[in-house]
């Protein structure tokens, strides 16, 4: 159980152009999802929570109309990367949120990764 | 603000031995421990986690971790280690009080030899 999937698994696009990235829950529903940003060996820069039927919220420095979330069902949130940069070239990892208080646990996709030309 | 420390960039073991990968936390209040295992070019598998109660936590592979609030650690653990724990293990940190943010560790790269 617990199975999160995300599309596309690796992504190649020209500057200037957009690109949607879909998470799933597959097995469970997620009333919150989270996205990823990881650089090469780094960790994981927490980038949006992303709540269904609600707009996400951003962490500090992330540009809210540059990365696009919308988490239209219990089982889906996706990740618009608008107007591609080579700077935003990286690894792209959603998770999802199963329970809640003290027996959340969040799992994670296998991740996108986006390059940029 | 809650924070993570894993002292280690690698830890090199020979298959068979015991290994340990070390994590350091900083919260405000009680701490929500995770560990988390990465295969290159994946995403991240949920290990195990402390919660409360008692302080060894067994979780997946055979793994377990130890949580020691007077040292602020909750370091990983594994008895026998195969090549195929080679990975990049990630400790994560929930303040209770923080409203579900994980916060991560920077990783430690495990290498486990034949």
């Amino acid at each position: 159980g617990a199975v999160v999937s995300q599309h596309p698994s690796r992504v190649i696009c020209k500057s200037g152009t957009s690109v949607k990235i879909e998470c799933r829950s597959l097995d469970f529903q997620a009333t919150t999802m989270f996205w990823y940003r990881q650089f090469p060996k780094q960790s994981l820069m927490l980038m949006a929570t992303s709540n269904e039927g609600s707009k996400a919220t951003y962490e500090q420095g992330v540009e809210k109309d540059k990365f696009l979330i919308n988490h239209a069902s219990l089982t889906l949130s996706t990740l618009t990367v608008t107007s591609a940069h080579p700077e935003d070239s990286s690894f792209y990892i959603c998770s999802a949120r199963l329970g809640q208080g003290p027996q959340e646990t969040q799992y994670f996709g296998p991740g996108t990764r986006l390059l940029v030309l | 603000a809650q924070s993570v420390a894993q002292p280690e960039d690698q830890v090199n073991v020979a298959e068979g031995n015991p290994l340990t990968v070390k994590c350091t936390y900083s919260v405000s209040g009680n701490p929500y421990l995770f560990w988390y295992v990465q295969y290159p070019n994946r995403g991240l598998q949920f290990l195990l986690k402390y919660i409360t109660g008692d302080n060894l936590v067994k979780g997946s592979y055979g793994f377990e971790a130890e949580f020691n609030k007077s040292q602020t650690s909750f370091h990983l653990k594994k008895p026998s280690a195969l090549v195929s724990d080679s990975a990049l293990y990630f400790c994560a940190v929930r303040d209770i009080g923080s409203f579900q943010k994980l916060v991560f560790g920077t990783g430690t790269r495990l290498l486990v030899s034949p």
